[in-house]
Parts: C-alpha cells; structure tokens; sequence
C-alpha cells in the first residue's frame, strides 16, 4: 500500500513560467491538503480539498495559485507566472476522513526552485 | 493569532540518554497537539498525538506530555539512539479541525 506519492520530487522553473505540483493520497483517501515549507520555518497551510470540491483554500494566494482534486487521478497545485519567493518545498497530505485526529500521512513533498 | 514556538537551537544529547523537546502555544486553547519527525529531504512522519484531556501518552521509546495550564507539550526520547537524529515538529489544529498550525521544529542531534 503506497504511501502518498507526490512528484515531481524537485522542480526547477524559470521567473515567469508555470509550476505543476502532483499528490496522490493514500488508497482509500479522499481529503488532501497542501503545505508549504519554508526554510527553517513551520508548514503553513494552503488548501484543503476533497474529491472534485475545494474546501478551504484560505491559505493559498488569491492570485497565481490554484488547485483541483479531480474525480480521477491526482490532486494538482498550480503556480502560474512563478516568482524567486514561490521557491519552497510544497507537501501534500492525506487522510480518510475530515480533522486530523488520527494524524496525516504525508508525501517526500516537491521541492521548487525558481530561477 | 495563534503560535506555536519550538526551541530554534540544535539540542545534542549522548546516545542512551533521555531527549527532551519543547513545544509552547500561545492565543489557543488546542483540543490536541500532534508530533512529527522529520528527516531532511522527506515529509514530516506522525508519531503521537495528546487531546487535551490526556496528560501523558506514550508509544515504545516515546512518550507526550500535555499541560494546559502551561500551555506546553513535552516529548520524551528515552534510551535515545543516533537514529533518533532528526527534525521533531509539534502541531496543533487552528480554527478548523483539518487546518494545522506548525512550530518551525528543533533538531535533535544523537551523539554515539
């Protein structure tokens, strides 16, 4: 059974360009959320998503940012029009149902760096 | 706004020894806490997590204090290994239950 899998696992993309981030949750998962981590710096969360709905995404910036969690295959965090501060390492999480109380499972994350 | 605060500074600790880490909240009163490990260039991994009506919880070598009135957790290494070696990051849910708040994390170091 795979844990969450997320890819790439780094990402090198130039001022301007757009950025894909992929997460697969955890079989039998349908909640994902996203993090982004910063150098000696905590999570800070994104978005929160279960199957096709966005739930929470008052993380995310308004602009250039968005993401999905289509009926089939992964859930997608999109950065268009990247800047030097998206540089980051982006993780996904998942869990079977609604709240953590059973903890998450994260994925290794993507580690994106604009140039 | 809610904070949680980790100790910045690396902790090094002789292998067999006990590691103890800190993990303080302000501006929140959590119904749990959560503890993670996290190893460099991976996601953070779940260990344990403490309601707020647990004052101690353990698993094998580990074990989690929760005290309210302090606002503080405590974990606990015991008969610490250099494998223990690692990023340990404390969490706790904000205003929804889903949404984590994060220390930034205090490293632990294992000295054979």
């Amino acid at each position: 059974n795979a844990g969450v899998m997320q890819n790439p696992r780094h990402l090198v993309r130039r001022r301007g360009q757009e950025a894909r981030l992929r997460c697969s949750p955890m079989k039998g998962h349908s909640h994902v959320y996203w993090y982004r981590q910063l150098p000696e710096e905590g999570l800070k969360f994104m978005v929160y998503l279960q199957k096709e709905n966005i739930i929470d995404e008052s993380g995310m910036p308004k602009e250039r940012f968005s993401a999905e969690f289509p009926k089939e295959g992964p859930s997608i965090l999109r950065i268009q029009q990247v800047v030097r501060g998206d540089s980051a390492a982006y993780f996904c999480a998942s869990s079977p149902g609604t709240g953590g109380g059973d903890g998450y499972t994260f994925g290794s994350g993507t580690r994106l760096t604009v140039v | 706004s809610q904070k949680i605060e980790q100790n910045s500074e690396a902790l090094n600790i002789q292998e067999g020894k006990t590691a103890t880490l800190t993990c303080n909240y302000t501006n929140y009163s959590p119904a749990y806490l959560q503890w993670y490990r996290q190893d460099p260039g991976r996601g953070p991994v779940f260990l344990l997590l403490i309601r707020e009506n647990e004052k101690e919880k353990r698993k094998e070598r580990l074990k989690v204090t929760f005290d309210t009135t302090l606002k503080q957790s405590l974990f606990h290494i015991t008969a610490s290994q250099p494998a223990d070696s690692a990023t340990y990051l404390c969490a706790h849910q904000g205003d929804s239950n889903y949404q984590l708040i994060w220390g930034a994390g205090t490293k632990l170091i294992i000295k054979p």
